[in-house]
């Protein structure tokens, strides 16, 4: 598509519900990253995905968290057992990934609002 | 890994006066750096970047130049208009990776 899309761009939830948010990337970039963004808050990465490599998880806050990318693609995240501290906004970004004439920057969606009540 | 730190906020100006909005970084390698910006109601967009050291980076008024001696990639712009309005992110990107770690981001209210 033409930009990053995300999928519902709003949320809302009873604690405890699970969730899911979608994440479509730009076609033809194989980097996939999401970023939590808490009310006055900056921007927390969660998860990055390259081509076929291992993702780096290194930023999930628990294990209630986790994400995958089918077919190298779209991505969805999803959390489990929501807690309010969960609210934020889940911003997905995209890019070429390391190499192939990437400059570096990332193309972010509108991002998915979440809030759990 | 990398890492940034941000002056913190809000930043309040009067139309036309003086930016400056320091960034400072920890980084392995040679990375990349990158200020994103979100306006009000808007995504993040990219509003410069610079790929290396003495590189400076330029848009909208706006500069930042790579100092890889003082780890700082401050921005600035000689006068600001109530359309800057905006939250500020700095980032630096891994240069393995490019993987982006962004600072806590300065609000910047510029009244007229």
């Amino acid at each position: 598509g033409a930009g990053v899309s995300q999928s519902p761009s709003n949320k809302v939830t009873e604690k405890g519900k699970d969730v899911e948010l979608r994440c479509d990337p730009i076609s033809g970039h194989t980097a996939l990253y999401w970023y939590r963004q808490s009310l006055g808050q900056g921007l927390e990465f969660l998860i990055y995905f390259q081509g076929n490599s291992a993702p780096d998880k290194s930023g999930l806050p628990s294990d209630r968290f986790s994400a995958e990318r089918t077919g190298g693609s779209v991505s969805t995240l999803t959390i489990q057992r929501t807690q309010q501290e969960d609210s934020a906004v889940y911003l997905c970004a995209s890019n070429l990934g390391p190499g192939q004439g990437n400059t570096g920057e990332l193309f972010f969606g509108e991002g998915s609002r979440l809030t759990v009540l | 890994g990398n890492s940034v730190t941000q002056m913190e906020g809000p930043v309040t100006l009067s139309e036309e006066a003086f930016l400056t909005i320091n960034c400072t970084y920890t980084a392995t390698g040679y990375p990349s750096l990158f200020w994103y910006v979100q306006y009000p109601g808007e995504g993040l967009q990219l509003l410069l970047k610079a790929t290396k050291a003495d590189d400076k980076g330029s848009n909208k008024g706006f500069e930042a130049t790579y100092r890889k001696e003082t780890t700082s990639f401050h921005l600035e712009k000689g006068s600001v208009q109530v359309s800057d309005s905006a939250v500020y992110f700095c980032a630096p990107g891994s240069s393995n990776t490019g993987k982006l770690i962004f600072g806590q981001g300065t609000t910047l209210q510029v009244k007229p």
